[in-house]
C-alpha cells in the first residue's frame, strides 16, 4: 500500500464544475504540498499547509491532520486547469528527501 | 518569488555521450538540492540528495558513477548523466527546500532522450 494515496486517478469535468481531489496518507507528516504539473513537465507548488485551510483564487486546500487527509478544491473550473495534481507529504525528520509523492490526479476540463 | 532555474528543458543525445543538467537557485541559497526522475505516468522517484560542499547521497539502486552530482556552490547543483543509454531517457527534475513556511520549490524539469 502506498504511503500517499490520491483519488481519483483521472478526472474529467465540464468547464465551470466544482472539482475535488483527495489525498490520504499513512505516515506522520510535518506538512503537505499540493503541486500542479502541466504537460511539458514543470511542477508548481500550489499550497503548502500543515493545518486548516488555505485559499488562493479559485483553489482551496484543506487538511485534517487527525484523519490524515487533505483535499484540493477547484471552483468554477476552466480548461486551463487541466493538469496533473500531485499531493506530496513532508516529513522534515524523515528520509526520501523529506517528500513522499502521490501518483497524481490527471484532470481534464472540457470547454 | 524564489525559484529554481533548471536547464536545459529538453535534450537529445546519442548513446555513449554525457549530458549535464543544471539547477540554479535564484534569490535564495540552496544548501540541499534533491534530484528526481519521473517515469511516464508514475510519481517522482528520488535519485539523490546533493549537499553544498560535500558528497551527494544516493538512493538505493541509483548508480553513483552514472549519475554524477556536483553541488559546488550554494546556488548551483548539477546532474551529469554519463555514458547515456536509451534506458536513461526520462524526465529529470530538481527541488530545493525554501523554508518551513513555504516548503519546496521545483525546477521546470529536463526531458532527456537518448537515441
Amino acid at each position: 500500500k502506498n504511503e500517499v494515496e490520491q483519488s481519483p486517478q483521472n478526472l474529467t469535468a465540464q468547464e465551470g464544475e466544482f472539482i475535488t481531489i483527495n489525498c490520504s496518507y499513512s505516515v506522520g507528516i510535518s506538512a503537505l504540498h499540493w503541486l500542479q504539473q502541466h504537460p511539458g513537465g514543470g511542477i508548481v507548488s500550489l499550497f503548502m499547509l500543515s493545518s486548516g485551510k488555505k485559499k488562493h483564487g479559485r483553489l482551496i486546500a484543506t487538511i485534517n491532520i487527525q484523519e490524515k487527509h487533505s483535499s484540493l478544491h477547484i471552483t468554477a473550473s476552466h480548461p486551463r486547469d487541466s493538469a496533473v495534481y500531485i499531493c506530496a507529504v513532508i516529513n522534515y525528520g524523515g528520509s526520501q528527501g523529506n517528500l513522499i509523492f502521490g501518483k497524481g490526479t490527471k484532470l481534464s476540463v472540457k470547454p | 518569488g524564489a525559484v529554481v532555474s533548471q536547464h536545459p528543458s529538453r535534450v537529445i543525445c546519442k548513446s555513449g555521450t554525457s549530458v549535464k543538467i543544471e539547477c540554479r537557485s535564484l534569490d535564495f541559497q540552496a544548501t540541499t538540492m534533491f534530484w528526481y526522475r519521473q517515469f511516464p505516468k508514475k510519481s517522482l522517484m528520488l535519485m539523490a540528495t546533493s549537499n553544498e560542499g560535500s558528497k551527494a547521497t544516493y538512493e538505493q539502486g541509483v548508480e553513483k558513477d552514472k549519475f554524477l552530482i556536483n553541488h559546488a556552490s550554494l546556488t548551483l547543483s548539477t546532474l551529469t548523466v554519463t555514458s547515456a543509454h536509451p534506458e536513461d531517457s526520462s524526465f529529470y527534475i530538481c527541488s530545493a527546500l525554501l523554508d518551513r513556511v513555504f516548503g519546496y520549490t521545483f525546477g521546470s524539469g529536463t526531458r532527456l532522450t537518448v537515441v
